[in-house]
């Protein structure tokens, strides 16, 4: 099955300052990779994700690319916010609206103001 | 639209005893999962509904889970009778059958501790 990897599991940044957290994953056919937030006693909230005919995908302040030749994948945060603060998963996954999510072991990004 | 119910939030019980958590997918969602997570780790899929039927319940450790959907929209987990280990978050999370329909709706999560 699929295996994911992520790093690093805890990151601190200044605020304003730019995030990155990376992911690797093992099954070539996996093709649709998102990014969760998860807050404190909540349940995950997607926030990007990507699939794997496109190399690179921006919303607003969050970006996602996507190496699939070497199998990685990777969350971008600029102009960090203290509400940024969480644990980010992310995940991967074949044909995702039939098949589970293969998610990472998070990481735990604090914004010091 | 209202978000993934899950009910309790929260669980206290001993081991050997029997525990069931309840979810109810977002209106219209075919696909209902049920995922653990383990503090400090991801979520692992524990079971996958498709309307009322099984699609992958692999990772399911069925000597002491069971999981239905009863008329493809509400879905009860049970675990009986329950080991230490088992203490996690419980999540459930639903999503549309459709092409392109990638994402799934998570709900807040039952946490539970097996003392």
């Amino acid at each position: 099955g699929e295996n994911v990897e992520q790093h690093p599991s805890t990151l601190s940044v200044q605020e304003g300052d730019s995030a990155v957290i990376k992911c690797t994953y093992s099954d070539s056919a996996s093709n649709y990779f998102p990014w969760y937030k998860q807050e404190l006693g909540k349940g995950p909230q997607l926030i990007i994700d990507i699939r794997s005919n496109v190399g690179e995908k921006k919303d607003q302040r969050i970006a996602v690319t996507l190496n699939k030749t070497a199998k990685h994948f990777s969350l971008h945060i600029t102009e960090t916010q203290p509400e940024d603060s969480a644990v980010y998963f992310c995940a991967a996954s074949f044909n995702p609206g039939a098949n589970n999510l293969f998610f990472g072991t998070g990481t735990r990004l604090t914004v010091i103001p | 639209e209202a978000g993934v119910a899950q009910s309790p939030r929260y669980k206290i019980i001993e081991k050997r005893q029997s525990v069931a958590f309840w979810c109810n997918p977002i209106s219209g969602h075919a696909t209902l999962y049920w995922y653990q997570q383990i503090l400090g780790q991801g979520p692992k899929l524990l079971i996958q509904f498709q309307n009322n039927g099984v699609v992958d319940d692999s990772q399911l450790p069925k000597d002491r889970f069971s999981a239905e959907r009863l008329k493809g929209v509400d879905s009860t987990l049970k675990i009986q009778p329950a080991k230490l280990e088992d203490s996690a978050v419980y999540l459930c999370a639903s999503s549309t059958w459709r092409e392109r329909s990638d994402e799934q709706f998570f709900g807040p999560g039952t946490r539970l501790t097996v003392l």
